[in-house]
């Protein structure tokens, strides 16, 4: 059963906009969340991450927020850019080593 | 720094074969895990060592896979009998833990299989 849940398979913005990328969980155990980044071809890369003690945390042109009590975390681009285009994970762990990885979002930023 | 390599980077096999996937982890890292990449599923954890121990194997879809880390730079995925469905991208991570409340991996390139 799949803790993580990525709705959304994929997204389409214009370059200067801002993506919205959307996460779900249902294990009220996680505690720590992150999002990774993944180009074709190569590994994921880890982008940002949260730590439940916080509803929201920045880097950049990434912002994650996370709302514990509808079990929801999201990641904003802003402004998108063509080189932002790539499948994003969500992953979240409760305290242990593993994590528990969503079925990705493929963003294509056009230009 | 080298990250996390994994070999062979594609490995084409027939139905009933052995397969076999190596990772070397980064060094200094004591915690290496393995995924499957699907399109199903996205990242399925397989199997995680701490410092060479395997901790949780879970993941482990059946008896025709296996895995080892016989020290802390080394550790392979084995498919014996290798079938169709076990196509996939496979991925050899590893981390630093405990760390200070971050849980980051670090991940290989992946070896992508196909069973034919």
């Amino acid at each position: 059963d799949q803790q993580v849940k990525q709705n959304s398979p994929s997204l389409s913005v214009q370059e200067g906009r801002i993506s919205i990328l959307n996460c779900d969980y249902t294990n009220s155990m996680f505690d720590y969340f992150l999002w990774y980044k993944k180009y074709p071809a190569e590994g994921p890369t880890f982008l940002i991450s949260i730590s439940s003690i916080k509803d929201k945390n920045e880097d950049g042109r990434f912002t994650v927020f996370l709302n514990k009590s509808a079990k929801h975390l999201s990641l904003h681009i802003v402004p998108s850019q063509p080189g932002d285009s790539a499948v994003y994970f969500c992953a979240a762990s409760s305290g242990a080593n593993n994590l528990f990885f969503g079925t990705g979002t493929r963003l294509t930023v056009i230009p | 720094d080298a990250g996390v390599i994994q070999s062979p980077r594609h490995e084409v096999t027939e139905m009933g074969q052995e397969v076999t996937l190596r990772c070397k982890p980064i060094s200094g890292h004591n915690s290496l895990f393995w995924y499957r990449q699907t399109m199903m599923r996205g990242l399925e954890l397989l199997i995680y060592f701490n410092n060479n121990v395997p901790i949780d194997d879970s993941g482990m879809p059946e008896d025709r896979f296996s895995a080892k880390m016989p020290n802390a730079s080394f550790s392979t995925l084995k498919i014996q009998p290798s079938e169709p469905r076990d196509s996939a991208v496979y991925f050899c991570a590893s981390s630093l833990v405990p760390l200070a409340g971050d849980h980051e991996q670090f991940f290989g390139p992946g070896t992508r299989l196909t069973v034919l």
